[in-house]
């Protein structure tokens, strides 16, 4: 039974310029949650898809945005990349969601 | 203030030893609670959830004070195998946000 999986695991990228991150949830789950986590720091929540619709939004701007599909599979996109954006960028899924999540291994990103 | 505070560490043992963690929450109407272990460059796993009464699982043991609004994780006989560093997370006015906290990192020393 194949975990949560994401792609790319590493990613480079100049300012300004625009990245794709995807994430496949577990088998079996439907809620799909992304989390930003910079060195040293605990995970921050970006945002949640359910149904294919964002139902739930962390504080972060609108370069950030996603998309779900039918399959429950997900895309995390950021616009006008700034350096700060570097980070791990982790994908979490859930059938119930308060019974806790499932993560993939991540993408780390690194703008430069 | 932040939704979820916990004491970075590190925190250093000896094998055998028994550590505690505690994690303060700020939003009395949270209702679920885990702690998620994370290895160096990995991603995050879920160790436990923490339950109203208390739960162990083998030599882990969460609790949770709803009054003081902070979590517990008890770790008995540590191994070199528990040094991590551990997560604490906590749902925000839905259960369809968590919070984490920064982590406390655990050395088990041989």
């Amino acid at each position: 039974d194949a975990g949560v999986t994401q792609s790319p695991t590493h990613l480079i990228k100049t300012r300004g310029q625009q990245v794709t991150l995807r994430c496949s949830p577990k088998s079996g789950h439907d809620t799909v949650s992304w989390y930003q986590q910079a060195l040293g720091q605990g995970p921050q929540f970006i945002f949640q898809y359910y149904e294919e619709e964002e139902r739930q939004r962390g504080n972060f701007p609108d370069r950030f945005s996603g998309h779900q599909f039918p399959n429950y599979s997900s895309e995390l996109n950021v616009n006008a990349l700034l350096l700060g954006d570097s980070a791990l960028y982790l994908c979490a899924s859930s059938s119930t969601p308060n019974y806790g999540y499932t993560f993939g291994s991540g993408t780390r990103l690194t703008v430069v | 203030r932040k939704e979820v505070e916990q004491d970075p560490g590190p925190f250093n043992v000896p094998e055998g030893a028994t550590v505690a963690f505690n994690c303060t929450y700020s939003n009395s109407a949270s209702q679920s609670f885990f702690w998620y272990r994370q290895d160096c460059r990995k991603e995050p796993k879920l160790l436990m959830s923490v339950y109203s009464s208390g739960n162990e699982d083998g030599r882990f043991t969460a609790q949770l004070n709803r009054a003081s609004q902070y979590i517990s994780l008890l770790i008995r006989d540590s191994k070199l195998s528990d040094s991590a560093t551990y997560l604490c997370v906590v749902n925000g006015d839905n259960f369809n946000k968590f919070y984490f906290g920064s982590g406390t990192k655990l050395n088990v020393k041989p």
